[in-house]
C-alpha cells in the first residue's frame, strides 16, 4: 500500500470549512483514497472513499488530483463535534487491510 | 442492528497472565480485523479474518492467537500478557473484505482499554 503523508495538527474556526490535506505520491492506479476519523479514543469512523473521481456524501467531500498524487478531504461547515484524528489512507482495491499512519490531529474552535 | 461490540470494556492483567478480548458483530459481515492502538500512535493491524475459518497475520502479530469458528465472533487470545501490550483493542468488520467498493466501508467497535502490570 502507498503511504500517506499528513500535517499533525490544523485548526479551523467553527462554521468554517475544514480542508484536510494528504499526499500520496506513491499511489498506483488501483488503489483508492480511504478517509476516517477518530473522536476522542472512539473507534475510528469511515467517512469517504475515492478512486480517480471527486466524492461527496452527507459528511465531506474528496477532492483527489489530476495525477492522483495528493487529495483533500472537505467538511464544509465545521462543528465542535468534528473535532477528531483524521486518518488518510491508501488501500487497494484487492487488499484485505487498512493500513493506518499518524492522521491530523484537527481542532475545531468556537 | 448492534453492530460490531466487545468486551469487556476495561481489563487489566498481571505479566503472565493470559485472557480472551471478545469481538462480535451482526452484520453479516465477511472480513473482521483486531488493531492494537498505543498512546499517540495510529491503529496497527494485528490478525484478520476473511471468513470463518480463515485467519491471517496483520503487522503485529506475535503473542496474539484467534479464530474465526463463525461469522459472528471473532476473539483475540493474549497468550502470556507483557507489559507491552498494554493498548487499546479495537476490532472491526466489513462486507467481502473490499473486494465491493460500495459494501467496503469499515465497522469499528468501542474498544477494550488493557492495562499489563
Amino acid at each position: 500500500d502507498a503511504k500517506t503523508t499528513q500535517p499533525p495538527s490544523m485548526d479551523c474556526a467553527e462554521g468554517r470549512a475544514a480542508n484536510l490535506p494528504c499526499n500520496h505520491s506513491t499511489i498506483s492506479g488501483n488503489e483508492y483514497v480511504y478517509w476516517y476519523r477518530q473522536i476522542h479514543s472512539q473507534g475510528p469512523q469511515y467517512i469517504i472513499h475515492g478512486l480517480k473521481n471527486n466524492e461527496t456524501n452527507e459528511m465531506a467531500s474528496l477532492i483527489i488530483t489530476e495525477d492522483r498524487k495528493s487529495s483533500t478531504l472537505i467538511l464544509p461547515h465545521a462543528t465542535l463535534r468534528d473535532t477528531a484524528v483524521y486518518y488518510c489512507i491508501v488501500r487497494d482495491q484487492g487488499a484485505q487491510k487498512l493500513v493506518f499512519g499518524q492522521g491530523t490531529r484537527l481542532t475545531i474552535n468556537p | 442492528n448492534a453492530g460490531v461490540t466487545q468486551t469487556p470494556k476495561f481489563q487489566v492483567l498481571k505479566t503472565g497472565q493470559s485472557m480472551t478480548l471478545q469481538c462480535a458483530q451482526d452484520m453479516n459481515h465477511e472480513y473482521m480485523s483486531w488493531y492494537r492502538q498505543d498512546p499517540g500512535m495510529g491503529l496497527r493491524l494485528i490478525h484478520y479474518s476473511v471468513g470463518a475459518g480463515i485467519t491471517d497475520q496483520g503487522e503485529v502479530p506475535n503473542g496474539y492467537n484467534v479464530s474465526r469458528s463463525t461469522t459472528e465472533d471473532f476473539p483475540l487470545r493474549l497468550l502470556s500478557a507483557a507489559p507491552s501490550q498494554t493498548s487499546v483493542y479495537f476490532c472491526a468488520s466489513s462486507y467481502s473484505g473490499f473486494r465491493d467498493r460500495s459494501t467496503d466501508t469499515q465497522y469499528f467497535g468501542p474498544g477494550t482499554r488493557l492495562t499489563v502490570l
